[in-house]
């Protein structure tokens, strides 16, 4: 059964019109994450929750936000995509310090 | 940066011979998780070695962590053409509930 899900798996859009990415998880961890993987590069934290707590990387684009509804649930919005933001992105949790992360499958963002 | 940097970029090995991958890191950590990754797809989660361990076993993996040179390694015997994969290790600093990866090894194995 999945445990986390991400959906779409494949995303397409066009420069500047913004994207909403969704996750979701059925293990009812407390932390959840937000990585970004360009091709054939390490992935990138992007920004992680630890139950409502908020934490950006420093170095994340402003262009790049997250909302976390409830413990199941998290969303990646990209308010005005460029070309270089095309990138699989990749949603993770754990249900806290010391412990493994699971990772989705991923949604691969496509932008024209 | 945390980031840990792992050696070699590439590798490329004749089935049935024995991979290894060595990552570094740059700050004391909490644990080190090794991933795979085939070419797009997900991150499949290998081996968590805590701080207080030395070495952990599964299956034909062998993973060792040395924290007072802040480094590991990944071994992979017996290897076969479907381990063929990116490997990542990540890092989870101490106080911090994030992981972050190294740079990752692209491991070849030829039939």
């Amino acid at each position: 059964d999945a445990m986390v899900i991400q959906n779409p798996r494949y995303q397409v859009t066009q420069f500047g019109k913004p994207v909403t990415l969704s996750c979701s998880q059925t293990l009812n961890h407390n932390v959840m994450y937000w990585y970004q993987q360009k091709s054939s590069q390490a992935p990138k934290l992007l920004f992680h929750y630890y139950d409502k707590d908020f934490n950006n990387e420093a170095d994340t684009p402003d262009n790049f936000q997250s909302r976390r509804p409830n413990t199941s649930f998290c969303f990646l919005d990209i308010r005005s995509p460029g070309l270089g933001d095309a990138a699989m992105y990749l949603c993770a949790t754990r249900p806290g310090t010391r412990e493994t992360q699971y990772f989705g499958p991923g949604t691969r963002l496509l932008v024209l | 940066s945390q980031q840990g940097e792992e050696d070699p970029q590439a590798l490329s090995i004749q089935e049935g011979e024995n991979a290894t991958m060595n990552c570094s890191y740059k700050t004391s950590i909490n644990n080190l998780q090794w991933y795979r990754q085939n070419s797009g797809r997900g991150l499949v989660h290998l081996i968590l070695i805590r701080s207080n361990e030395r070495e952990k076993h599964s299956g034909r993996l062998r993973v060792t962590l040395d924290t007072s040179k802040k480094s590991s390694s990944l071994l992979i015997t017996a290897s076969r053409a479907a381990d063929t994969a990116s490997y990542f290790c990540a890092t989870e600093g101490t106080g911090t509930y994030k992981y972050i990866f190294g740079t990752g090894t692209r491991l070849k194995v030829l039939a």
